[in-house]
């Protein structure tokens, strides 16, 4: 079973900050099965990044995703207020796995 | 409006059932994958339940099989979870989400509703 590791656990960081958050596979993984979730309190999960790097449907261009093999990156270029919240990476397979989430606070 | 949206939550004793609902609008679900995913008080997302678009395939994690049964009601553009057995572990909220996948590709989840929440408690 492949585990899914997400660090930082917390990123303390200012609005107009780059955000960078990783996230490690136990093993090898098809980047296209790859993706990121924001999750809100209180809201539902929207998708930001599948493929590893494809942007979701309304995503602001300051979200990227990168990576390949064991590491991907999810990067937030110039954090805004509403970027605020706890980020998921995911990986498709025959039992769906989620990292452990980071959460990006304001500093 | 494509909208999913939960119901069926609420507070269940040790040992109990639940059955929750998700009904989708704003679109048809007979032509999609929908999986089940919670989250526990102070912890995050985890997957539990899959079900293809003609029920041919349907995974769930280990910390529900035997215990929950997914199924969808095309005709009804619904989504269930039988949930049984409930212990303290299983108290979470429990969203739907919407698949965009095929036979070597997968776009990700991206439709969720607002999610029910589920407490076992005595």
């Amino acid at each position: 079973e492949i585990v899914l590791t997400q660090s930082p656990g917390t990123l303390s960081l200012s609005p107009g900050e780059r955000a960078t958050l990783s996230c490690r596979a136990t093993q090898s993984v098809t980047s296209s099965y790859l993706d990121w979730y924001q999750h809100k309190p209180g809201q539902a999960p929207r998708l930001l990044i599948y493929g590893a790097s494809t942007r979701a449907t309304g995503i602001p261009d300051r979200f990227s995703g990168s990576g390949s093999g064991t590491d991907f990156t999810l990067t937030i270029s110039r954090l805004e207020p509403e970027d605020f919240a706890v980020y998921y990476c995911h990986l498709y397979g025959d039992h769906l796995t989620f990292g452990g989430g980071t959460k990006v606070e304001i500093k | 409006e494509v909208q999913l949206v939960e119901s069926g939550g609420g507070v269940v004793q040790p040992g109990g059932s639940l059955r929750l609902s998700c009904e989708a609008s704003g679109f048809s679900i007979s032509t999609y994958s929908l999986n089940w995913v919670r989250q526990a008080p102070g912890k995050g997302l985890e997957w539990i339940s899959y079900i293809s678009g003609p029920s041919t395939t349907i995974n769930y994690a280990d910390s529900v099989k035997g215990r929950f049964t997914i199924s969808r009601d095309n005709a009804k553009n619904s989504l269930y979870l039988q949930m049984n057995s409930l212990t303290a572990e299983d108290t979470a909220v429990y969203f739907c989400s919407r698949v965009v996948a095929g036979p070597g590709w997968w776009y990700g989840m991206d439709v969720w509703g607002q999610g029910t929440t589920v407490t076992v408690s005595s």
